[in-house]
């Protein structure tokens, strides 16, 4: 079935530091979805982007939709202690029965030191 | 406008038993899938409905059932509870259309014992 690749598995930064993560799949996705979850909670949605080549900003977090539409990157600039969690990158796309369906990545634990 | 909403947060079961789980979705989402993560791992989509229809599913067993009411909120049903069913199951509302912008509610943590 279709796989999300995210990397890197886990990070352990300082604060103040810029961090890159990204998500690959050998599939095409019409959107991808950033989502942050911390420890006991639902994820909260981050950035979304629709189109192939789409760059967009949330504050402090970027991300971008590739120009192959199967792969896309978030950057976080000037971490901060709230910045630790973890983050998943989700696309969707059609299934076989016409249906929209949302793949997910394993995620990328961020730890940030104060 | 009211988040997305879940019951109860915390469950614990025997296996073979059922349980239901609810979830009132977002003001205005016509639109829930619900989810379940396993500890350290990513959510895995279970199914959706869509103005109280089924309208996609992931791979899990019949045992896994659901519904979706008039006023869009929604209940997960499921049968036969084993050991690995142990999770936190999360719901998601979103507006269907072409966006797909889901917005998840803090999820339920579900015990097998």
């Amino acid at each position: 079935g279709q796989q999300l690749n995210q990397s890197p598995q886990s990070m352990f930064i300082q604060e103040g530091e810029d961090v890159s993560m990204n998500c690959t799949s050998s599939s095409i996705f019409n959107t991808w979805l950033w989502y942050k979850q911390d420890p006991g909670e639902g994820p909260v949605l981050l950035i979304a982007l629709y189109k192939a080549g789409e760059l967009t900003s949330n504050g402090r977090l970027t991300a971008q939709f590739g120009i192959t539409r199967k792969d896309s990157f978030l950057n976080i600039s000037a971490s901060i202690p709230s910045d630790v969690g973890i983050y998943f990158c989700a696309g969707q796309l059609w299934d076989a029965g016409n249906n929209r369906k949302l793949i997910w990545g394993l995620g990328t634990s961020l730890a940030v030191n104060p | 406008e009211t988040g997305v909403t879940q019951s109860p947060t915390h469950l614990i079961k025997t296996r073979g038993q059922q349980v239901t789980l609810r979830c009132s979705s977002q003001s205005g989402h016509n639109t829930v899938s619900w989810y379940q993560q396993a500890l350290g791992q990513g959510p895995q989509f279970i199914f959706q409905y869509y103005r109280e229809e089924e309208n996609g599913r992931g791979n899990f067993p019949p045992r896994f059932s659901g519904l979706q009411f008039p006023n869009y909120s929604s209940e997960l049903n499921v049968n036969a509870l084993e050991l690995d069913d142990s999770a936190l199951y999360l719901c998601a509302s979103s507006l269907g259309g072409s966006s797909y912008e889901q917005y998840f509610g803090p999820g339920t943590r579900l015990t097998v014992t």
